[in-house]
């Protein structure tokens, strides 16, 4: 198994660019989720899954959207990219256990906008 | 609503020495509580979880944490620390119910040779 895979590993774009990041997983896991991390900051919510074809707010959704078409997919855009969207983007996903919520993650995304 | 609090983002032990990294929690009912290690340029892994079972849990790599109720801490620990255990630790906290984690600022563990 690939765990959770995420696509690119790094992208640099010019501000109002616009981008798309794939994540994927392969455990068949129900809840998936985006994140961001700053220096200091630790991991911030951007959006999650709770399933397919479900998507929700998290901490900072702004300047963020997502889709969860498929069950092991979940994309996050940026419609019109912004030097404060320079951050590492994480993915993860977890299986339906109500509150242990163990979360598995992939290896990350390091997106620079100039 | 819940929160994690690490205290010391930057924590330094000689090789060999015992690590203790601090994590305090705040949740309104009762929590689940996880420890992630975050390598260089790598995602975060699970070190260790807290479901409500035994209070002091085990994790991999010799790592431990004990969850105590009247401090509100979750504190990791190690006896003896390998220059492998430099990394970025994060402190998270869930509940029954909730679906999203909510993480620390991290502590960044470094080791003296």
């Amino acid at each position: 198994n690939a765990g959770v895979t995420q696509t690119p590993k790094f992208r640099v774009l010019k501000t109002g660019q616009s981008m798309t990041l794939l994540c994927a997983q392969d455990m068949n896991h129900e809840y998936m989720y985006w994140y961001r991390q700053d220096p200091g900051m630790g991991l911030r919510l951007i959006h999650y899954s709770v399933g397919e074809g479900t998507t929700a707010k998290g901490e900072v959704p702004d300047g963020y959207n997502v889709s969860r078409l498929k069950k092991q997919n979940f994309l996050l855009g940026l419609e019109s990219a912004a030097p404060s969207q320079t951050s590492v983007y994480f993915c993860a996903s977890s299986y339906v256990v109500v509150g242990e919520n163990e979360q598995f993650f992939g290896p990350g995304t390091r997106l620079t906008v100039l | 609503a819940q929160s994690v609090t690490q205290l010391g983002s930057h924590v330094s032990v000689s090789e060999g020495a015992l690590v203790l990294l601090r994590c305090n929690y705040s949740s309104s009912v009762p929590p689940y509580l996880f420890w992630y290690v975050q390598y260089p340029n790598q995602g975060l892994q699970l070190l260790l979880k807290y479901t409500s079972a035994a209070t002091l849990v085990k994790g991999i790599n010799g790592f431990e944490a004990e969850f105590k109720k009247s401090e509100t801490s979750f504190h990791l620990t190690k006896p003896s620390a390998h220059m492998s255990d430099a990394a970025e630790y994060f402190c998270a906290v869930s509940n029954f119910g909730n679906e999203k984690l909510t993480f620390g600022t991290g502590t960044r563990l470094t080791i003296i040779p």
